[in-house]
């Protein structure tokens, strides 16, 4: 059973657009969430990360944490060519990280 | 800036060749990870550890051992490589915690194993 969830993709959105990704968790006691960035053939790079039910705000991005239905959702507000990548949803259960596989998201100029 | 390094990008081994990947980090993290990447299964955590000297089995562990002797390097070891470890290897680090800290990647090092 996977510990974390990803729609894999691909999403779609047009420049300028809002892009809504989403992630389901299995384990309730999980206690942190962080949203990763990896462009093709890098390495992942943290963008956001949450502790505490609710939203948190980072320039364009918004991290939305809801524990009572175990999903964590990661928005792009005014999309941007240069966010198309594939997007890894992580959560802390235990002294463990689980990844998701990720979601691919394409911006459309 | 935290700053991990991993030895090689690119990396091509033959069967049964005994392959070793470094990883070092700058920032004194006491967690260290080791992960393997692969189109459709995400990241698989192969070993970590969260001191010198000790080490922790992650999800995928057989085939492979680690070392860590100085904080700051983590090292991974293929003791006989085999064509179902061609994959991107990642290796990562966090500082420990009551809160978990996030986990900073290195470049990567894509095995090809032949």
């Amino acid at each position: 059973q996977k510990e974390v969830e990803q729609n894999s993709g691909p999403l779609s959105v047009p420049e300028g657009a809002i892009a809504s990704l989403n992630c389901t968790y299995s384990d309730r006691g999980s206690q942190s969430f962080f949203w990763y960035r990896q462009y093709s053939g890098k390495s992942p790079e943290l963008i956001m990360f949450i502790y505490s039910n609710g939203d948190k705000e980072d320039g364009r991005f918004t991290a939305q944490l809801n524990k009572a239905s175990q999903y964590v959702s990661l928005l792009i507000r005014d999309s941007q060519p240069s966010d198309s990548a594939t997007y890894l949803c992580a959560v802390m259960a235990g002294n463990q990280f689980y990844f998701g596989t990720g979601t691919s998201l394409t911006v459309i100029p | 800036d935290v700053k991990v390094t991993q030895s090689s990008r690119y990396l091509v081994k033959r069967t049964g060749e005994k392959v070793f990947l470094e990883c070092v980090q700058d920032m004194d993290h006491e967690n260290m990870f080791w992960y393997r990447q692969d189109p459709g299964l995400g990241l698989r955590l192969i070993y970590f550890s969260y001191d010198v000297k000790m080490k922790e089995k992650g999800d995928i562990p057989e085939g492979y051992s680690v070392s860590r002797e100085k904080k700051e390097r983590f090292s991974l070891i293929l003791e006989s490589a085999s064509t179902n470890q061609t994959s991107m290897y990642l290796c990562a680090s966090s500082l420990s915690g009551y809160w978990t800290y996030e986990q900073y990647f290195g470049p990567g090092t894509r095995l090809t194993v032949t």
